[in-house]
């Protein structure tokens, strides 16, 4: 089975400054990451995600993720953030072979203070 | 851009009643998923459906609930009999063959 681990429950952070989001997983086999953002009263929308290749990958609005597999983690960052990237923030694993469902960590909310 | 379409919203219902949650994916797709987040918990995996058939479902997904898709473009959640417990937001989500679920608005289900 695959798990998830959000450490950060809530980040706030100052507009315009960095920020990173982490996520570490857990699986005895290989396994693709997400990065999903749920807006206030709304869905959850992809925001990146790594199947194979390059270990950095970008996203839509600025976001960038990096694989590391040596340490099991998926952080998500961004240089630069923004009063729109107020939200939560949900990381996702789901094994690369046969099995169907997304496994979700709890979740970071992220509010952007001006 | 195609998208996954959820209805109702909003689903109030008595403890005891039969609730429908419909869901329309995307129309390529050929893999469906019932996803719910309990309010303050994680979005947990209900149950998978390909080829007209249950691909795999979790233990939260027992007798009480069921899935269908009843023509080429609806995805139902039927659950039987609500309970308090499955007061939630229930997500829908479908995916083509690559490995990119997308998801729907959700409907938030307030049993009484």
């Amino acid at each position: 089975a695959q798990s998830v681990t959000q450490l950060d429950s809530q980040v706030p952070v100052f507009e315009e400054a960095p920020v990173e989001l982490r996520c570490n997983y857990s699986s005895s086999v290989s396994v693709y990451l997400f990065w999903y953002v749920q807006y206030p009263n709304q869905g959850l929308q992809l925001l990146l995600k790594y199947l194979s290749g390059s270990t950095l990958v970008k996203g839509i609005n600025g976001f960038e993720a990096e694989f590391n597999k040596s340490q099991t983690s998926f952080h998500l960052r961004k240089p630069s953030v923004h009063i729109s990237d107020t939200a939560e923030y949900f990381c996702a694993v789901i094994r690369n072979f046969g099995n169907e469902k997304l496994t979700f960590g709890t979740g970071t909310r992220l509010t952007i203070i001006p | 851009e195609p998208e996954v379409t959820q209805t109702p919203s909003h689903q109030v219902t008595q403890m005891g009643q039969e609730v429908i949650l419909r869901c329309v994916p995307i129309s390529n797709h050929l893999y469906f998923y019932w996803y719910r987040q309990i309010l303050g918990q994680k979005v947990e995996f209900l149950v998978s459906f390909y080829n007209n058939e249950i691909s795999e479902k979790s233990e939260i997904f027992d007798d009480q609930f069921s899935v269908e898709r009843p023509d080429g473009s609806n995805f139902t959640l039927k659950i039987r009999s609500t309970k308090l417990e499955d007061s939630a937001m229930y997500f829908c989500a479908s995916r083509d063959r690559v490995d990119t679920q997308y998801f729907g608005p959700g409907t938030r289900l307030t049993v009484l």
